[in-house]
């Protein structure tokens, strides 16, 4: 099993440009999420989905939209760059998230590294 | 809202020695988990803590969770390089679908 990868590693933008980073897990997991990681500030939570078809809001969705056509991806789109959404993305799934149990621990990628200029 | 604080944010330490790592949290909540990230890579899971009281071990590292004091600390005994790395702990809001808020995350640095 690949677990969950991301495309691409690594990509530069320029303002006002867009992008969209792919999430594909091969766990058959329900659960799936996009964070961003900042220096100092851990990791904070995009959008997640709790199924495919299904999308909600995290904690700082602005800017950022995702799509879940298929249960193995979890699309994160960018329409229009800022420089503020420099950062490192990652993304994760978990076999559920209400279990109470160890199934809801949450695997991630490899991460993808953006730069917006 | 719930906020996450790890403390100490640095961490350096001699081969051999033992500290702990704490991660207070605001809210109520009996899920936490901790994760370790090396320098460029993702995060690993490395403990799910899901009951006041709750105890892992795993090698040099122990974690502990008390939701009453809402706390939980990850304790290091007696040191190795190998354990050089960013430590996160994670709680679930405790509504649903788990979402997970992380602390700031501590860089433990072990020297010989």
């Amino acid at each position: 099993n690949a677990g969950v990868t991301q495309t691409p590693k690594f990509r530069v933008l320029k303002t006002g440009q867009s992008m969209t980073l792919l999430c594909a897990q091969d766990m058959n997991h329900e659960y799936m999420y996009w964070y961003r990681q900042d220096p100092g500030m851990g990791l904070r939570l995009i959008h997640y989905s709790v199924g495919e078809g299904t999308t909600a809001k995290g904690e700082v969705p602005d800017g950022y939209n995702v799509s879940r056509l298929k249960k193995q991806n979890f699309l994160l789109g960018l329409e229009s760059a800022a420089p503020s959404q420099t950062s490192v993305y990652f993304c994760a799934s978990s076999y559920s998230g209400t279990s109470g149990g160890a199934r809801d621990t949450q695997y991630f990628g490899p991460g993808t590294r953006l730069t917006v200029l | 809202e719930l906020k996450v604080e790890q403390n100490p944010l640095f961490l350096s330490m001699q081969e051999g020695k033992n500290y702990t790592i704490y991660c207070n949290y605001s809210t109520t909540s009996d899920r936490l988990y901790w994760y370790r990230q090396d320098p460029g890579k993702s995060l690993e899971s490395l403990f799910v803590l899901l009951s006041n009281g709750a105890v892992k071990q795993e090698g040099r590292l122990m974690a502990s969770l008390d939701t009453k004091a809402r706390l939980s600390t990850l304790h290091i005994t007696a040191a190795v390089h190998d354990l050089s790395a960013t430590y996160f702990c994670a709680v679930d809001r405790g509504t649903s679908y788990g979402k997970l808020t992380f602390g700031q995350g501590t860089i433990l640095t072990v020297h010989p």
